[in-house]
Formats: C-alpha cells, structure tokens, sequence
C-alpha cells in the first residue's frame, strides 16, 4: 500500500535551519510528483511547492522562493525539504503530499511539527 | 496569491444536506477542472473527497458530491452524519500554482 512516512518534530530557534524528509513506498515513485503543504496552528493549509521526482524539475510559490528548497533522491524513494532563516511564523505541521493523474493530492504524510521559539 | 474563498463555518442536523461554496477567479478555478475537496478531522491528515470536481476517490460515500459554475465551486453532502464534523477544504491547481482555499469548519448539530 502507498505510504508517505515523514521525519520526527523539530524545535529550531529563528534563523536555523531545518530539513524534513518524505519517506516513500508502495508505489514507483519517480511517476509521481511531491508537493508540500504546510498548517499553522489552528490555521488553514497552505501550498509551499511541488517537485518532479524524475527530472528534479521544481516549482515553488512565490513566498517560499529563495529559503524553501525541495529535493529527492529516488535511489531511497525519499523527498527532503529544507527551510533556511527560520521565523516564528514558520511554526507549523508540513506535509508531504502525492499528487495524481487528476492533479489532486490523494495520500499525505503524517505530517512533521516544526516549532520555532527562542 | 490569494486564498480561494470559503464560508468560515456551517452547520447542518443529521439527515440534512449542506452545501459548502468555495470561490476563486477567472485565473484558478473558472479556468481548470482540477478542483479538489479535502476533509480534516482534527489532528489528522487531510482527506481527499472530491477531484476533477465532481469525482470520488474510492471508498468515499456518494453522500458527498462536487459541482462548479463559472469561478464558484460547490461540496455538497447529503444525509448528514455525526462523523462528517471536521474542516473542509477546496483546492484549486494551475499550471503554476495550487491554492487553497481557507477552510470551512462543518458542525453536525
């Protein structure tokens, strides 16, 4: 069965960095592209990027361009996201998504609560 | 790049329909099929509903059904039940972009 199994919580200080990994299985996973979507606390979902496993091709929104870099290594079937200059307003679960064929997200991680506190 | 816009909360007694309105723009979701409808119960993953706006994944109740008209999209769900509470979210993705919208909070009276 397909699964997205994504790394354990973090507590950085602002202006760490940190890197959450995406875990895949059950499926070949170079056929599927990744997204990230990150949940503030008691807020909505929020859509970071996207990348293709197969070529490495990315595309991120505009807010995350230049400190969010989202990377795989298809050798592990593992999708990896690296947050720079963390702010307290990055505090939030992230996930890693699949996206189909229909271009919607049909299985999640778990989700991985990153905390930034001084 | 704004959110699609969502009713903050509705409420429904078991039995009833609810609809629940999700509006984007020219540019998102009056322009793409791909509109998608997540359920999220607290402290779990979203789950996806709807896709290709009035499609469902398998194994989820036909109780829920998807429409849109012009830059407006709609989740209906028919005979309510206790364990339809949760949040609901509408997505809409583009050849650049994914937006979501900002949720609504569903109460089952």
């Amino acid at each position: 069965q397909v699964q997205l199994v994504q790394s354990g919580a973090e507590v950085k200080k602002p202006g760490a960095s940190v890197k959450v990994s995406c875990e895949t299985s059950g499926y070949t996973f170079t056929d599927y592209y990744i997204h990230w979507v990150r949940q503030a606390p008691g807020q909505g979902l929020e859509w970071m990027a996207w990348i293709n496993p197969n070529s490495g091709g990315t595309n991120y929104a505009q807010k995350f361009r230049g400190w969010v870099t989202m990377t795989t290594d298809a050798s592990i079937k593992t999708a990896y996201m690296d947050l720079n200059r963390l702010r307290s307003d990055d505090t939030a679960v992230y996930y890693c998504v699949r996206e189909t064929r229909s271009r919607s997200f049909d299985f999640w991680g778990q989700g991985t609560l990153v905390t930034v506190s001084s | 790049q704004s959110a699609l816009t969502q009713p903050a909360s509705v409420s429904g007694s078991p039995g009833q329909s609810i609809t629940i309105s999700c509006t984007g723009t020219s540019s998102d979701v009056g322009l793409y099929n791909y509109v998608s409808w997540y359920q999220q119960h607290p402290g779990k993953a979203p789950k996806l509903m709807i896709y290709e706006v009035d499609s469902r994944p398998s194994g989820v109740s036909n109780r829920f059904s998807g429409s849109k008209s012009g830059n407006t999209a709609s989740l209906t769900i028919s005979g309510l039940q206790a364990e339809d509470e949760a949040d609901y979210y509408c997505s809409s993705y583009t050849r650049t972009r994914v937006v979501f919208g900002g949720g609504t909070k569903l109460t089952v009276l």
